[in-house]
């Protein structure tokens, strides 16, 4: 089993919608959260932490339930700018290297 | 401020050759990791620093690779000799304690072939 899992997608959205993406964990040890966007032939891009009182930035929202070791990301009003590959990412107590899902892909349409 | 810079960005070599990568953290950052993409495995760890010093080389998948940081400016990661299933976009990124440690900065990636 995967230690960070996401659905592959694609989600192909209208512009304007709105979509969320999920996604889980199965280290209970993990301690931070984040999810990273990479546009296609780039590099990976920090696109907002995730905390456990959930955050917003913008037009995005992000959520994290320990409980339950699952994380969403909620995009409304879509842009055809948010068209990209979300990778949900967690770090692990002591250790600093970051756990990436292999990401899900957005496409959002005219 | 320059972000993270690697180079070649392609490499294209025949199976057994030598292949180096190059890397240059961003100034300041005392955290360096390498990491390889691909279609089948997604984004891996393969090694990473802390000044200078490698951590966790955990994620290295077999004696072919190598990885150096002779200093807080660079780092190299050797693959001798290559192998087809070696193709893949490496990353490089660095962090910086300083600022949290939680963000990683990454650079524009080599994309190798092996032939």
């Amino acid at each position: 089993r995967k230690e960070v899992e996401q659905d592959p997608g694609p989600f192909n959205v209208p512009e304007g919608a709105t979509v969320a993406f999920n996604c889980t964990y199965s280290n209970s040890a993990s301690q931070s959260f984040f999810w990273y966007r990479q546009d296609c032939r780039k590099e990976p891009k920090l696109l907002m932490s995730v905390y456990s009182s959930g955050n917003e930035d913008g037009r995005f929202t992000a959520q994290l339930n320990r409980a339950s070791q699952y994380i969403s990301l909620l995009i409304r009003d879509s842009k055809l700018s948010d068209s990209a590959t979300y990778l949900c990412v967690v770090n692990n107590a002591g250790r600093r290297a970051l756990t990436f899902g292999s990401g899900t892909r957005l496409q959002v349409q005219p | 401020d320059a972000g993270v810079i690697q180079s070649p960005r392609h490499e294209v070599t025949e199976m057994g050759q030598e292949v180096t990568l190059r890397c240059k953290p961003i100034s300041g950052h005392d955290y360096l990791f390498w990491y390889r993409q691909t279609m089948m495995r997604g984004l891996e760890l393969l090694i990473y620093f802390n000044n200078n010093v490698p951590i966790d080389d955990s994620g290295m998948p077999e004696d072919r690779f190598s990885a150096k940081m002779p200093n807080a400016s660079f780092s190299t990661l050797k693959i001798q000799p290559s192998e087809p299933r070696d193709s893949a976009v490496y990353f490089c990124a660095s962090s910086s304690l300083a600022t949290g440690g939680n963000e990683q900065f990454f650079g524009p990636g080599t994309r190798l072939t092996v032939l």
